[in-house]
C-alpha cells in the first residue's frame, strides 16, 4: 500500500519570505513523486515531478523540491513567495508502476502582504 | 495548448435526478480518471479507465458509474443524485504508466438540492 502525508494543513507566510511545504510518503517499492497546485475554483496544475536521477527537482513558478529516500520525504520549497502563490498544494505519489496516483490532503499556502 | 475540458463549471441538480458529467481530452492519453474533492478529505478516486470501454473502480465508486466509448471522452454518471454527492468533481488524464503526471480539467462544482 502507498500513502502520502502532508504534515501541515495551512501555512501562512509573509510575502518575499521563504517557504517549505512538507510531504512524507510510504511505499514498499520505487516511487514517482509529484507536486500540484490548485488556485481557487480551478483544477490542479502540475508544478514538478521526480521520476529518477537528480534528487533536486525544479518546477514552474520558482518552486523546487528535494527527494530524500532515507527520510521518505519530498518537501516543496520556494526562496521568496509572492501573493500570487496563495493556493492549495498537493503532494502525490505513483509507485510500483501503478497508473493510479495517491494524493495527500493538501496544504493551503496563504501569503500575507 | 493541450487540455482536459469538463462540460460544466457549475451544476445544480435535484435529488433523484440522473446526472452526467462529461470530460474530453485532446492529448491522446490512454488513462482517464474521475475524482471528487471535499474539504478536509483531499482528492478521492471514483473511477478510472486505462483504455476504451474499460473501467475500474476507485476508492469510492458507490452511487456512480462511468462510460468510455471513445478514447478522448470519459463520462461520470450519478445514477440517482443525492445531497451527499454535492462536491467538486475533477477529471484528469495521463499517458500510459502515468509517469508524466496528470493533466486536470477545471472541475465541475455540483450542488444537489
Amino acid at each position: 500500500a502507498q500513502s502520502v502525508t502532508q504534515l501541515d494543513s495551512q501555512v501562512p507566510v509573509f510575502e518575499e519570505a521563504p517557504v517549505e511545504l512538507r510531504c512524507n510518503y510510504s511505499s514498499s517499492v520505487s516511487v514517482y513523486l509529484f507536486w500540484y497546485v490548485q488556485y481557487p475554483n480551478q483544477g490542479l496544475q502540475l508544478l514538478l515531478k521526480y521520476l529518477s536521477g537528480s534528487t533536486l527537482v525544479k518546477g514552474i513558478n520558482g518552486f523546487e523540491a528535494e527527494f530524500n529516500k532515507s527520510q521518505t520525504s519530498f518537501h516543496l520549497r520556494k526562496p521568496s513567495v509572492h501573493i500570487s502563490d496563495t493556493a492549495e498544494y498537493f503532494c502525490a505519489l505513483n509507485s510500483g508502476g501503478y497508473q493510479k496516483v495517491t494524493f495527500g490532503i493538501g496544504t493551503k499556502l496563504q501569503v500575507i502582504p | 495548448d493541450v487540455k482536459v475540458t469538463q462540460s460544466s463549471r457549475y451544476l445544480v441538480k435535484r435529488t433523484g435526478e440522473k446526472v452526467f458529467l462529461e470530460c474530453v481530452q485532446d492529448m491522446d492519453h490512454e488513462n482517464m480518471f474521475w475524482y471528487r474533492q471535499d474539504p478536509g478529505l483531499g482528492l478521492r478516486l471514483i473511477y478510472f479507465s486505462y483504455d476504451v470501454k474499460m473501467k475500474e473502480k476507485g476508492d469510492i465508486p458507490e452511487g456512480y458509474s462511468v462510460s468510455r466509448e471513445k478514447k478522448e471522452r470519459f463520462s461520470l454518471i450519478l445514477e440517482s443524485a443525492s445531497t451527499n454527492q454535492t462536491s467538486m468533481y475533477l477529471c484528469a488524464s495521463s499517458l500510459k504508466g502515468g509517469f508524466g503526471g496528470y493533466t486536470f480539467g477545471s472541475g465541475t462544482r455540483l450542488t444537489v438540492v
